[in-house]
């Protein structure tokens, strides 16, 4: 059991050049999420999917897109890389059944090892 | 609004002190709260988890965290500091949604021997 995994680790891009962050997961969750981080600033959310075939826009989502076409993997498409998008990028997931359970529904979120982002 | 301080940027401990990193989150109902940490160069790591009932929660590695409605904190503490805590530390707020999460800003904990 592998969990949430990333690649690549680490990646240098040129001003718009575009790359796929890849993220799969091994736990059956029908919820991923796609985080970056900067520095100071915490974790935001750039988008998420609540289950294989629906993707919605996180707090920062320009600049990104997304696929989900199988439960297991949420890869993360830059098209046009920009120097504001040098960041650590997460990966995570998790168990949720919408709530109907009430609180105890809402299981944590696994995170990935991350891929460090440079664009010069 | 929703969100979540973490007022220390950096906190500083010698090794077998106790450790107490600070929390404040604004919401509106009955929030579901989080800690998590991040070891250099990992992913982040669930340290413990409110929902409600018992205030006290306690958590992995020997961590514990009091929620206080009174004071909207959720302060992360350990009696006593291990070399290998150090780390940074996330606050995290469960918002409306059923998905998100709120983050703080985070705490670098650094020990000295």
């Amino acid at each position: 059991n592998a969990g949430v995994t990333q690649t690549p680790k680490f990646r240098i891009l040129k001003i718009g050049q575009s790359m796929t962050l890849q993220c799969t997961q091994d736990m059956n969750h029908n919820y991923m999420y796609w985080y970056r981080q900067d520095p100071g600033m915490g974790l935001k959310l750039i988008y998420y999917s609540v289950g294989a075939g629906i993707t919605d826009k996180g707090e920062v989502p320009n600049g990104y897109n997304v696929s989900r076409s199988t439960t297991e993997d949420f890869p993360l498409r830059l098209e046009l890389a920009a120097p504001s998008q040098t960041s650590v990028y997460f990966c995570a997931s998790s168990y949720s059944d919408g709530g109907l359970a009430g609180a105890s529904s809402y299981n944590e979120q696994f995170f990935g090892p991350g891929t460090r982002l440079t664009v010069l | 609004a929703q969100s979540v301080t973490q007022p220390d940027i950096h906190i500083t401990v010698s090794e077998g002190a106790s450790l107490e990193l600070r929390c404040n989150y604004s919401y509106g109902a009955t929030p579901y709260l989080f800690w998590y940490v991040q070891s250099p160069g990992q992913g982040l790591q669930l340290l413990l988890k409110y929902f409600s009932g018992d205030t006290l929660v306690q958590g992995i590695k020997g961590f514990e965290a009091e929620f206080k409605r009174s004071q909207s904190s959720f302060n992360l503490r350990k009696p006593s500091v291990h070399w290998s805590d150090a780390a940074e530390y996330f606050c995290a707020l469960k918002g409306d949604s059923s998905y998100k999460l709120i983050f703080g800003s985070g705490t670098r904990l650094l020990v000295r021997p």
